[in-house]
């Protein structure tokens, strides 16, 4: 299946600082890339959604300002936590979707663990 | 508003049993069904998915049953393995958007 790498898997920062992830389609062109938040054992929040060369659409109750969101080209998309509080602190995944085989597919990244101390 | 309802949210299956994850929606506007599953501190990965013209797809231990009247769909985990506890999210989409019901543990006790 198509894969989608995701960068950092894990990483500590201070309060007050910015943090970005980035995200990959690394063998298909993603039109549209998706980012997630989930919290412990609960089910995946979809924070915005972002498509090649146009501003993010991000859901209600989500910070565009707090989470930054660019999506330069077909292939990168990328998740910049501004100034991050403990609050912050989640696993956040993106996904990418492409058409493949007739479908739609939605395929993910392996998500980023964010400690916000 | 949640636009997919996921049951149970935890599954305690025998090693070679079966297992049953259900789903449903309201709107009829959907027109792809996958089924994701995660490992902990990992992303989804797909695993089956349907479309509503069809009402069973199978692939290799995994079934996906289709009731598209009674807008319901649920996943099949055949002699099910200790390899396959992790949790289980079902999607419907359309317009561009995937919707995640909530989860559903599975622990597949040797």
């Amino acid at each position: 299946g198509a894969v989608v790498s995701q960068h950092p898997s894990w990483v500590i920062c201070k309060s007050g600082t910015s943090v970005k992830i980035e995200c990959r389609s690394l063998d298909f062109q993603a039109t549209t890339m998706f980012w997630y938040r989930q919290f412990p054992k609960q089910s995946l929040m979809l924070m915005a959604t972002s498509n090649e060369g146009s501003k993010a659409t991000y859901e209600q109750g989500v910070e565009k300002d707090k989470f930054l969101i660019n999506h330069a080209s077909l292939t990168l998309s990328t998740l910049t936590v501004t100034s991050a509080h403990p609050e912050d602190s989640s696993f956040y995944i993106c996904s990418a979707s492409g058409l493949t085989g007739g479908d739609e597919k939605l395929f993910f990244g392996s998500g980023t663990q964010l400690s916000v101390l | 508003q949640q636009q997919v309802k996921q049951s149970p949210q935890s599954l305690i299956v025998q090693k070679g049993g079966i297992s049953i994850i259900n789903c449903a929606y309201e709107n009829t506007a959907f027109d792809y069904f996958p089924w994701y599953q995660q490992f902990p501190g990992k992303g989804p990965a797909l695993l089956i998915a349907i479309r509503p013209d069809v009402s069973e797809k199978k692939e290799g231990r995994f079934t996906i049953s289709f009731n598209k009247s009674a807008k319901q769909f649920s996943l099949h985990i055949m002699d099910s393995q200790p390899g396959d506890s992790a949790t289980y999210f079902c999607a419907v989409y359309n317009f561009n958007k995937f919707y995640f019901g909530s989860g559903t543990k599975l622990n597949v006790k040797p």
